[in-house]
Protein backbone atom coordinates (compact mmCIF):
# COMPACT_ATOMS: atom_id res chain seq x y z
CA UNK A 1 0.00 0.00 0.00
CA UNK A 2 0.96 3.81 -0.67
CA UNK A 3 1.64 5.94 2.05
CA UNK A 4 3.89 9.13 3.18
CA UNK A 5 5.21 10.41 6.15
CA UNK A 6 5.97 13.92 7.63
CA UNK A 7 7.68 12.67 10.91
CA UNK A 8 7.56 16.43 12.28
CA UNK A 9 4.06 18.14 12.90
CA UNK A 10 6.18 21.40 13.95
CA UNK A 11 9.21 22.45 12.64
CA UNK A 12 10.93 26.12 13.92
CA UNK A 13 13.80 27.64 12.68
CA UNK A 14 15.65 30.85 12.58
CA UNK A 15 15.53 33.46 9.81
CA UNK A 16 18.59 33.02 7.59
CA UNK A 17 19.08 29.17 8.62
CA UNK A 18 18.50 26.36 6.08
CA UNK A 19 15.56 24.38 6.65
CA UNK A 20 14.69 21.05 6.04
CA UNK A 21 11.52 19.46 6.38
CA UNK A 22 11.39 15.64 6.10
CA UNK A 23 9.44 13.23 4.09
CA UNK A 24 9.71 9.89 3.79
CA UNK A 25 7.09 6.87 1.43
CA UNK A 26 6.33 3.66 0.91
CA UNK A 27 5.06 2.69 -2.28
CA UNK A 28 5.98 -0.36 -4.45
CA UNK A 29 6.31 0.75 -7.95
CA UNK A 30 7.95 4.01 -9.27
CA UNK A 31 7.18 7.16 -7.62
CA UNK A 32 5.70 10.42 -8.29
CA UNK A 33 6.26 12.59 -5.70
CA UNK A 34 5.09 16.15 -4.94
CA UNK A 35 5.27 19.27 -1.96
CA UNK A 36 3.05 21.61 -1.64
CA UNK A 37 2.83 24.72 0.47
CA UNK A 38 -0.47 26.11 1.93
CA UNK A 39 -0.12 29.83 3.21
CA UNK A 40 -2.61 31.37 5.54
CA UNK A 41 -5.33 32.68 3.89
CA UNK A 42 -3.79 31.62 0.20
CA UNK A 43 -4.60 28.25 -0.12
CA UNK A 44 -2.39 25.52 -1.58
CA UNK A 45 0.27 25.82 -3.84
CA UNK A 46 1.91 23.40 -5.91
CA UNK A 47 6.35 24.03 -5.08
CA UNK A 48 7.66 20.94 -6.97
CA UNK A 49 7.56 17.64 -7.93
CA UNK A 50 10.12 14.14 -8.72
CA UNK A 51 8.88 12.34 -12.14
CA UNK A 52 12.20 11.30 -12.86
CA UNK A 53 15.55 12.34 -13.70
CA UNK A 54 18.04 14.54 -11.79
CA UNK A 55 17.77 13.19 -7.67
CA UNK A 56 17.86 17.15 -6.55
CA UNK A 57 14.58 18.74 -7.68
CA UNK A 58 14.48 22.69 -7.40
CA UNK A 59 11.03 24.40 -7.33
CA UNK A 60 9.42 27.89 -6.44
CA UNK A 61 10.59 30.46 -3.81
CA UNK A 62 14.35 29.25 -3.75
CA UNK A 63 12.80 25.44 -1.98
CA UNK A 64 14.51 22.43 -3.90
CA UNK A 65 14.17 18.20 -2.36
CA UNK A 66 16.20 15.55 -3.06
CA UNK A 67 14.74 12.17 -3.68
CA UNK A 68 16.62 9.09 -1.99
CA UNK A 69 15.74 6.41 -3.26
CA UNK A 70 17.41 3.89 -1.25
CA UNK A 71 15.79 5.84 2.28
CA UNK A 72 12.84 6.45 0.70
CA UNK A 73 13.08 10.10 1.43
CA UNK A 74 11.91 13.32 -0.36
CA UNK A 75 12.99 15.95 2.07
CA UNK A 76 12.17 19.85 1.12
CA UNK A 77 15.14 22.29 1.87
CA UNK A 78 15.89 25.93 1.47
CA UNK A 79 19.30 26.98 2.06
CA UNK A 80 18.32 30.12 3.82
CA UNK A 81 14.87 30.49 5.66
CA UNK A 82 12.39 33.39 5.22
CA UNK A 83 9.99 34.78 7.94
CA UNK A 84 7.62 34.74 4.65
CA UNK A 85 8.40 30.71 4.43
CA UNK A 86 5.92 30.11 7.66
CA UNK A 87 3.37 27.89 6.04
CA UNK A 88 1.58 24.85 6.29
CA UNK A 89 4.09 22.24 3.76
CA UNK A 90 2.33 18.61 2.84
CA UNK A 91 4.55 16.09 1.16
CA UNK A 92 2.22 14.03 -1.57
CA UNK A 93 2.98 10.21 -3.78
CA UNK A 94 1.52 9.16 -6.65
CA UNK A 95 2.14 5.54 -7.21
CA UNK A 96 1.74 5.08 -11.58
CA UNK A 97 -0.86 2.58 -12.02
CA UNK A 98 -2.77 3.02 -8.57
CA UNK A 99 -4.45 6.27 -10.00
CA UNK A 100 -4.34 7.67 -6.73
CA UNK A 101 -2.65 10.87 -4.90
CA UNK A 102 -1.62 10.67 -1.25
CA UNK A 103 -0.55 13.24 1.26
CA UNK A 104 0.98 13.46 4.42
CA UNK A 105 -0.11 14.64 7.33
CA UNK A 106 1.46 17.97 7.03
CA UNK A 107 4.18 20.19 8.38
CA UNK A 108 4.24 23.30 10.44
CA UNK A 109 7.20 25.73 9.28
CA UNK A 110 7.87 28.54 11.64
CA UNK A 111 10.44 30.36 10.87
CA UNK A 112 11.55 33.16 13.47
CA UNK A 113 13.07 36.72 12.90
CA UNK B 1 -4.93 35.10 -16.60
CA UNK B 2 -7.86 34.44 -13.83
CA UNK B 3 -7.27 31.82 -11.49
CA UNK B 4 -9.41 28.48 -10.56
CA UNK B 5 -12.53 29.81 -9.04
CA UNK B 6 -14.83 27.69 -6.85
CA UNK B 7 -17.94 28.46 -5.76
CA UNK B 8 -20.05 29.05 -3.40
CA UNK B 9 -16.44 29.56 -1.25
CA UNK B 10 -19.04 28.94 2.05
CA UNK B 11 -21.51 26.52 2.50
CA UNK B 12 -24.20 25.29 5.16
CA UNK B 13 -25.99 22.04 5.02
CA UNK B 14 -28.00 20.03 7.51
CA UNK B 15 -27.56 16.17 7.44
CA UNK B 16 -29.00 14.09 5.14
CA UNK B 17 -29.05 16.88 2.66
CA UNK B 18 -27.36 16.85 -0.97
CA UNK B 19 -24.74 19.76 -2.37
CA UNK B 20 -23.00 20.32 -5.28
CA UNK B 21 -19.82 22.58 -5.56
CA UNK B 22 -18.47 23.91 -8.55
CA UNK B 23 -15.25 24.45 -9.97
CA UNK B 24 -13.78 26.74 -12.71
CA UNK B 25 -10.36 25.76 -14.15
CA UNK B 26 -8.06 28.27 -15.91
CA UNK B 27 -8.59 29.02 -19.24
CA UNK B 28 -6.96 26.17 -21.41
CA UNK B 29 -6.69 23.60 -18.65
CA UNK B 30 -8.54 19.99 -18.64
CA UNK B 31 -8.05 18.46 -15.99
CA UNK B 32 -9.57 19.10 -12.85
CA UNK B 33 -9.22 17.75 -9.10
CA UNK B 34 -10.74 17.88 -6.41
CA UNK B 35 -9.49 17.37 -2.79
CA UNK B 36 -10.91 17.05 0.83
CA UNK B 37 -9.17 19.06 4.05
CA UNK B 38 -10.06 18.22 7.40
CA UNK B 39 -8.64 18.43 10.71
CA UNK B 40 -8.79 14.97 11.36
CA UNK B 41 -7.93 13.49 7.98
CA UNK B 42 -5.74 15.67 6.43
CA UNK B 43 -5.72 16.26 2.66
CA UNK B 44 -7.29 13.64 0.44
CA UNK B 45 -8.10 13.12 -3.21
CA UNK B 46 -11.59 12.79 -4.50
CA UNK B 47 -11.17 12.47 -7.83
CA UNK B 48 -9.55 13.69 -11.13
CA UNK B 49 -11.44 14.32 -14.75
CA UNK B 50 -9.96 15.04 -18.38
CA UNK B 51 -11.98 15.47 -21.12
CA UNK B 52 -15.14 14.82 -19.19
CA UNK B 53 -13.75 11.90 -18.03
CA UNK B 54 -12.82 10.38 -14.84
CA UNK B 55 -9.01 9.27 -14.85
CA UNK B 56 -8.19 8.95 -10.93
CA UNK B 57 -10.21 8.13 -7.70
CA UNK B 58 -9.57 8.42 -4.64
CA UNK B 59 -10.76 6.19 -1.38
CA UNK B 60 -14.39 8.11 -0.85
CA UNK B 61 -17.36 6.38 -0.94
CA UNK B 62 -20.56 6.65 -3.70
CA UNK B 63 -21.85 9.77 -2.13
CA UNK B 64 -19.10 11.19 -3.61
CA UNK B 65 -19.55 12.34 -7.29
CA UNK B 66 -18.66 14.53 -10.05
CA UNK B 67 -18.74 15.50 -13.59
CA UNK B 68 -16.94 17.60 -16.13
CA UNK B 69 -18.25 19.35 -18.68
CA UNK B 70 -17.53 19.95 -22.23
CA UNK B 71 -15.73 23.56 -21.38
CA UNK B 72 -13.89 21.76 -18.45
CA UNK B 73 -15.81 23.06 -15.60
CA UNK B 74 -16.20 20.54 -12.73
CA UNK B 75 -19.13 19.86 -10.19
CA UNK B 76 -18.49 17.56 -7.60
CA UNK B 77 -21.75 16.58 -5.63
CA UNK B 78 -21.81 14.94 -2.23
CA UNK B 79 -25.38 12.58 -1.15
CA UNK B 80 -26.96 12.14 2.09
CA UNK B 81 -24.60 14.32 3.93
CA UNK B 82 -22.88 13.33 7.45
CA UNK B 83 -21.36 15.38 9.74
CA UNK B 84 -17.84 14.32 9.01
CA UNK B 85 -17.92 15.91 5.38
CA UNK B 86 -17.39 18.98 7.00
CA UNK B 87 -14.42 20.16 5.25
CA UNK B 88 -12.61 22.50 2.76
CA UNK B 89 -13.16 21.09 -0.23
CA UNK B 90 -10.41 21.68 -3.04
CA UNK B 91 -10.62 22.04 -6.72
CA UNK B 92 -7.29 22.07 -9.04
CA UNK B 93 -6.38 22.45 -12.64
CA UNK B 94 -3.81 21.83 -14.68
CA UNK B 95 -2.83 21.64 -18.59
CA UNK B 96 -1.72 18.06 -19.23
CA UNK B 97 -1.62 18.69 -22.81
CA UNK B 98 -0.49 15.40 -23.15
CA UNK B 99 -2.99 13.54 -21.58
CA UNK B 100 -1.28 11.56 -19.12
CA UNK B 101 -1.61 11.76 -14.81
CA UNK B 102 -2.32 15.33 -13.92
CA UNK B 103 0.51 15.48 -12.09
CA UNK B 104 2.77 15.94 -14.73
CA UNK B 105 1.99 19.17 -15.26
CA UNK B 106 2.05 22.04 -12.22
CA UNK B 107 -1.63 22.00 -10.17
CA UNK B 108 -3.34 25.12 -10.05
CA UNK B 109 -5.48 25.35 -6.85
CA UNK B 110 -8.45 26.95 -6.09
CA UNK B 111 -9.55 28.99 -2.83
CA UNK B 112 -11.83 25.93 -1.83
CA UNK B 113 -15.13 25.60 -0.90
CA UNK B 114 -16.26 25.55 2.95
CA UNK B 115 -18.86 23.11 3.47
CA UNK B 116 -20.22 22.88 7.29
CA UNK B 117 -22.89 19.76 7.76
CA UNK B 118 -24.85 20.61 10.81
Amino acid sequence: AQSVAQPEDQVNVAEGNPLTVKCTYSVSGNPYLFWYVQYPNRGLQFLLKYITGDNLVKGSYGFEAEFNKSQTSFHLKKPSALVSDSALYFCAVFETGANNLFFGTGTRLTVIP
Amino acid sequence: KAGVTQTPRYLIKTRGQQVTLSCSPISGHRSVSWYQQTPGQGLQFLFEYFSETQRNKGNFPGRFSGRQFSNSRSEMNVSTLELGDSALYLCASSRNLAGGPPWDNEQFFGPGTRLTVL
